[in-house]
């Protein structure tokens, strides 16, 4: 399978700064890429599906505006956390599609732990 | 409400002893797969199950997918310090083109 890498692993950010995560395709051209968001005693949530060369999808209820998706290459796709609070501390984790849906097989990176002072 | 029910939320076992954990859901699901998340990483596929009354081995660790694609299984044989994790189910629904994943199941084995 694709080998994923996210960077950084952690940070840790005041209040009102803008975060930007990487996640690397090291060894797969990835079209499709998913950013998820994993809170304590939750399950994975899908916050949005990045597709290379066009705008991401979100899902119902993640603000556009707040969490900036850009895939502008087949190997990078980068989330910024923007105006960050401390509600938005969470492990971000992100995942290589082989498919176009989140359906098809995936492979997660590592994960970063953000957190918001 | 949540899709896919993971029990039980917390296992903590002793090395060698064996156990299941289930993933349940009322909604048929046209795949099922189980993942292993070690603390601060991602998760890792093990398998995926597609057939109703499916049963696949990976060495000690056998799942089975129910015979109406409600619900799984995961059943570990002679437990290992290394097989501590969280280990999660997640189903796709075949028309929603989304995997809903489970909270999980945190199992602890001690030496």
């Amino acid at each position: 399978g694709a080998v994923v890498s996210q960077h950084p692993s952690r940070v840790i950010c005041k209040s009102g700064t803008s975060v930007k995560i990487e996640c690397r395709s090291l060894d797969f051209q990835a079209t499709t890429m998913f950013w998820y968001r994993q809170f304590p005693k939750k399950s994975l949530m899908l916050m949005a599906t990045s597709n290379e060369g066009s705008k991401a999808t979100y899902e119902q209820g993640v603000e556009k505006d707040k969490f900036l998706i850009n895939h502008a290459s087949l190997t990078l796709s980068t989330l910024t956390v923007t105006s960050a609070h401390p509600e938005d501390s969470s492990f971000y984790i992100c995942s290589v599609g082989s498919g176009r849906t989140s359906t098809d097989t995936q492979y997660f990176g590592p994960g970063t732990r953000l957190t918001v002072l | 409400t949540q899709l896919l029910e993971q029990s039980p939320q917390f296992l903590s076992i002793q090395e060698g002893e064996n156990l299941t954990v289930y993933c349940n859901s009322s909604s048929v699901f046209s795949s099922l797969q189980w993942y292993r998340q070690e603390p601060g990483e991602g998760p890792v596929l093990l398998v995926t199950v597609v057939t109703g009354g499916e049963v696949k081995k990976l060495k000690r660790l056998t799942f089975q997918f129910g015979d109406a694609r409600k619900d799984s299984s995961l059943h570990i044989t002679a437990a290992q310090p290394g097989d501590t994790g969280l280990y999660l189910c997640a189903g796709d629904q075949g028309g929603s083109e989304k995997l809903v994943f489970g909270k999980g199941t945190k199992l602890t084995v001690n030496p």
